[in-house]
């Protein structure tokens, strides 16, 4: 049964800091790892959608890394805006979709 | 916006009741799952439907129930409500299935309270 831990389970930082959010996974069998944005109450918005044969995706100030060997994933983002203060959500795709708990990010001004 | 949308939006139901919760699809997708998203955790996979046939399905009993119309938007149906089934119920499409590289799209939610 895979299993997808993030952490931290929050963050806090000024505007302006490079972060990054971990993700680890146990069961390396997957299609496809996905990284989504959740605003408070909200549905999910998705980011970036690495596939099992890639290393990493960029999109404008996010990268988001992926290492099926050791079953991990980052997600970095740069220049952090107060915009950008939701929880982020990793999910693995295998036999199943299985999410992550999700790190609440909340960026200060 | 995904162009999937998710009615109704806030819901309130007694322990016991049924209820039905719905979902359309983004245009041209064939793929529908629905999860259940308590306050403060992941999504949790309820079932998925691919071309009006359940093929993929997580750890809920069989009260939780779907269908899958030919236009592809979905129904997820709940019988005899309990009060742990107070959550946020999320529908997202996509193209082809689990077993694919198609991004998923989803929906605002619906909020369910089981009092």
């Amino acid at each position: 049964k895979q299993e997808v831990t993030q952490i931290p389970a929050a963050l806090s930082v000024p505007e302006g800091e490079n972060l990054v959010l971990n993700c680890s996974f146990t069961d390396s069998a997957i299609y496809n790892l996905q990284w989504f944005r959740q605003d408070p109450g909200k549905g999910l918005t998705s980011l970036l959608l690495i596939q099992s044969s890639q290393r990493e995706q960029t999109s404008g100030r996010l990268n988001a890394s992926l290492d099926k060997s050791s079953g991990r994933s980052t997600l970095y983002i740069a220049a952090s805006q107060p915009g950008d203060s939701a929880t982020y959500l990793c999910v693995t795709s295998g036999s199943r979709l299985t999410f992550g708990e999700g790190t609440q990010l909340t960026v200060n001004p | 916006e995904t162009g999937v949308t998710q009615s109704p939006t806030h819901l309130i139901k007694t322990r016991g009741q049924q209820v039905t919760l719905r979902c359309s699809s983004q245009s041209g997708h064939n793929t529908v799952s629905w999860y259940q998203q308590a306050l403060g955790q992941g999504p949790q996979f309820i079932f998925q439907y691919y071309r009006e046939e359940e093929n993929g399905r997580g750890n809920f009993p069989p009260r939780f129930s779907g269908l899958q119309f030919p236009n592809y938007s979905s129904e997820l149906n709940v019988n005899a409500l309990e009060l742990d089934d107070s959550a946020l119920y999320l529908c997202a499409s996509s193209l082809g299935g689990l077993a694919t590289n198609e991004k998923l799209f989803f929906g605002s939610g619906t909020q369910l309270s089981v009092l």
